[in-house]
């Protein structure tokens, strides 16, 4: 079935480059995703990666993606106070923009 | 542009009882999909509305309903409400055909529901 898994908690020192990983089990995921989740917010989309592409970089953002290992990471280089949030990573499945997420990591960055 | 919104912010229900969530969507968007995300864990897909019809549900029960209106706003009713069912409901709106071939689903701040 479809599923992905998420580690969930980083810590990390502001300046520092956070890496955070996925796995998903769904290979007919077109896209995978990574969103943001700030308090009492939504969810906001930080960057897509298409599933013939194996890195995608988008100013501190950097995604790989190993298609064998269905294992997708975001790095975030010179990592700040407020990328301290929650992370999901998402992948599309099926047909119709249905998004199947993860359980979330919980970025926290500390002085 | 107010992107997505959604009501009420808060509600605090009891079990039995019936709850109708509200979602607008984002300006130009035709379809919308609803997620519920319980604490501590990521959304899961509810189901989703196109041209005032679901097309396609996740795995809920059918106590979960929802309705799409002309203007393309939508409801989401649950109905008989237990404890598991608190949790936070995040309305996302899209477009059903995209010139890019996939269309970013945008998220309301999403309805804080308790169930006691």
């Amino acid at each position: 079935g479809e599923d992905v898994e998420q580690s969930l908690f980083l810590s990390v020192r502001e300046g520092d480059s956070s890496v955070i990983n996925c796995t998903y089990t769904d290979s007919s995921s077109t896209y995978l995703y990574w969103y943001k989740q700030e308090p009492g917010a939504g969810l906001q989309l930080l960057t897509y990666i298409f599933s013939n592409m194996d890195m995608k970089q988008d100013q501190r953002l950097t995604v790989l993606l190993n298609k064998k290992d269905k294992h997708l990471s975001l790095r975030i280089a010179d990592t700040q106070t407020g990328d301290s949030a929650i992370y999901f990573c998402a992948g599309l499945s099926g047909g119709y923009n249905k998004l199947i997420f993860g359980a979330g990591t919980r970025l926290a960055v500390h002085p | 542009d107010a992107g997505v919104t959604q009501s009420p912010t808060h509600l605090i229900k009891t079990r039995g009882q019936q709850v109708t969530l509200r979602c607008s969507p984002k300006s130009g968007h035709d379809t919308v999909s609803w997620y519920q995300q319980a604490l501590g864990q990521g959304p899961q897909f509810i189901f989703q509305y196109y041209e005032e019809e679901e097309r396609q549900r996740g795995n809920f029960p059918d106590r979960f309903s929802g309705h799409q209106f002309p203007n393309y706003s939508s409801e989401l009713n649950v109905n008989a409400l237990l404890l598991g069912d608190s949790a936070l409901y995040l309305c996302a709106s899209s477009l059903a055909f995209s010139a890019m071939g996939w269309d970013e689903q945008f998220f309301g701040p999403g309805t804080r529901l308790t169930v006691l």
